[in-house]
């Protein structure tokens, strides 16, 4: 069975840019989760949907990070415009309700630098 | 409030040495879930294992072994005669059972020398 798929796996970009980070989780899983690992912070939840409805984005950062999720197997993490301190690596990761539920699997990773 | 505690940033082993990866974490909910997971080089996380608060039987995988004692509340990580492809980042993580904000520890880095 496929994992959660990210892309892209490694983005540069520029101070100011926009950022969109993609992801489709296994399929059958109801909640999707954006994930970003930092150094200074470790992992942490940005925000997390259930059946495509975003649920909590309280750890979203600031007004600049913004998530969707049209449907059941896409969802995006947008950056606008990004900066330098945003550098990371943003983790996509989806669980179902079902009998094996409760396990979080991740994707492999989008990995940020922002110059 | 949930916590998790990975005291040990970094433990270095020879191949083929036992290591225990120590997990201490702190919770309110009387159900709760508790993962490992595996943070190799390539930078994936990779699910080792999962964990029901009610039920506190030990587990073990091939060299891979978990022990878990509410009691003391920890979760802890054996990895007997270890190899180099162990070396990673483990990472330690409290889920309530009610709640998807999963909280994971700082991580111990694990190098396994040849």
């Amino acid at each position: 069975d496929a994992g959660v798929i990210q892309s892209p796996r490694h983005e540069v970009t520029e101070m100011g840019q926009e950022v969109t980070l993609r992801c489709k989780p296994i399929s059958g899983h109801d909640y999707l989760f954006w994930y970003r690992q930092t150094m200074m912070r470790g992992l942490e939840l940005l925000i997390y949907f259930n059946n495509n409805v975003p649920i909590d984005d309280s750890g979203m950062p600031e007004d600049r990070f913004s998530a969707k999720m049209p449907n059941a197997s896409f969802s995006t993490l947008k950056i606008q415009p990004s900066e330098p301190r945003d550098s990371a690596v943003y983790f996509c990761a989806s669980r179902s309700t079902g009998v094996s539920g409760n396990t979080i699997y991740f994707g492999e990773g989008s990995w940020l630098t922002v110059v | 409030a949930q916590k998790v505690t990975q005291a040990q940033t970094e433990i270095s082993v020879v191949e083929k040495e036992d290591v225990t990866l120590d997990c201490v974490y702190e919770t309110r909910d009387t159900t709760y879930y508790l993962f490992w997971y595996k943070q190799p080089p390539s930078g994936e996380l990779v699910f080792l294992i999962r964990r029901n608060s009610f039920d506190e039987q030990n587990e073990i995988s091939g060299r891979y072994s978990w022990n878990f004692q509410k009691s003391t509340s920890s979760f802890n990580f054996t990895i007997t005669a270890s190899q180099v492809v162990d070396s990673a980042v483990y990472f330690c993580a409290l889920l309530p059972y009610n709640n998807n904000d999963m909280r994971f520890g700082a991580g111990t880095r694990l190098t396994v020398k040849p």
